[in-house]
């Protein structure tokens, strides 16, 4: 089962908004990850959680904050967020992060619209 | 730098042609992995390959098969028979060693695949 669940499926907030993504996987892969992803462009990466510890932070706006509460979950809370925050998030395993050739899983990934 | 260029934005094909898509990298790393992902449009992207730097040798998956090339620095793919479910787009992507921390990936900008029946 190579299957990576992310929910809600789409999402419309205000710039007021507190809201959660919430991605699950099964796999028992020890790295998370979360990605955004504009139309018409590859996914941009965010966060990185190895072993439940965040790993590393592509300097992303403290509006979006992880959290990995065990080893199958992976949240994203967001916050006062802008219109060009609107995007595709997806949510991505992997066995691990110290070998760099381990593939990562993607979810279907959260569709985002602030309004 | 670490890049991935695809410089092929958009192909539309019939179906049932043959169809390439290049990809072509930058590294100075002796190690190094490359792989392809599909995005259909529901979103998700779907692993199709991983070749690390040491194995040269091409592969073929049914209609999917994969030429690597050291020397010109190419991971391309090619679809033999396309088929409608074959439209999406293709991202290529180069896995990237950073902080000492493992890989992250490099993506290429994508290749949008159309095959119309």
């Amino acid at each position: 089962d190579t299957e990576v669940t992310q929910t809600p499926k789409h999402l419309v907030m205000g710039m007021t908004n507190k809201k959660s993504l919430k991605c699950e996987q099964h796999m028992g892969h020890r790295a998370m990850y979360w990605y955004k992803q504009k139309a018409k462009k590859p996914p941009e990466l965010m966060f990185v959680y190895s072993y439940e510890k965040l790993s590393i932070n592509e300097s992303v706006p403290s509006r979006f904050s992880p959290e990995c509460p065990n080893s199958s979950l992976l949240n994203l809370h967001l916050h006062a967020l802008q219109p060009e925050d609107s995007a595709l998030y997806l949510c991505a395993s992997s066995q691990g992060i110290n070998v760099l050739g381990y593939e990562q899983y993607f979810g279907p990934g959260t569709r985002l619209t602030v309004t | 730098a670490q890049k991935v260029t695809q410089a092929q934005t958009e192909i539309s094909v019939v179906e049932k042609e043959d169809v390439t898509l290049d990809c072509v990298y930058e590294t100075r790393d002796t190690t190094y992995y490359l792989f392809w992902y599909k995005q259909p449009p529901s979103g998700e992207l779907v692993f199709l390959i991983r070749r690390n730097s040491f194995d040269e040798q091409n592969e073929i998956s049914g209609r999917y098969s994969w030429n690597f090339q050291k020397s010109t620095s190419s991971f391309n793919f090619t679809i033999t028979a396309s088929q409608v479910v074959d439209s999406a787009v293709y991202f290529c992507a180069l896995s990237e060693e950073i902080y000492n921390q493992g890989g992250k990936l490099i993506f290429g900008q994508g290749t949008e695949l159309s095959v119309k029946p």
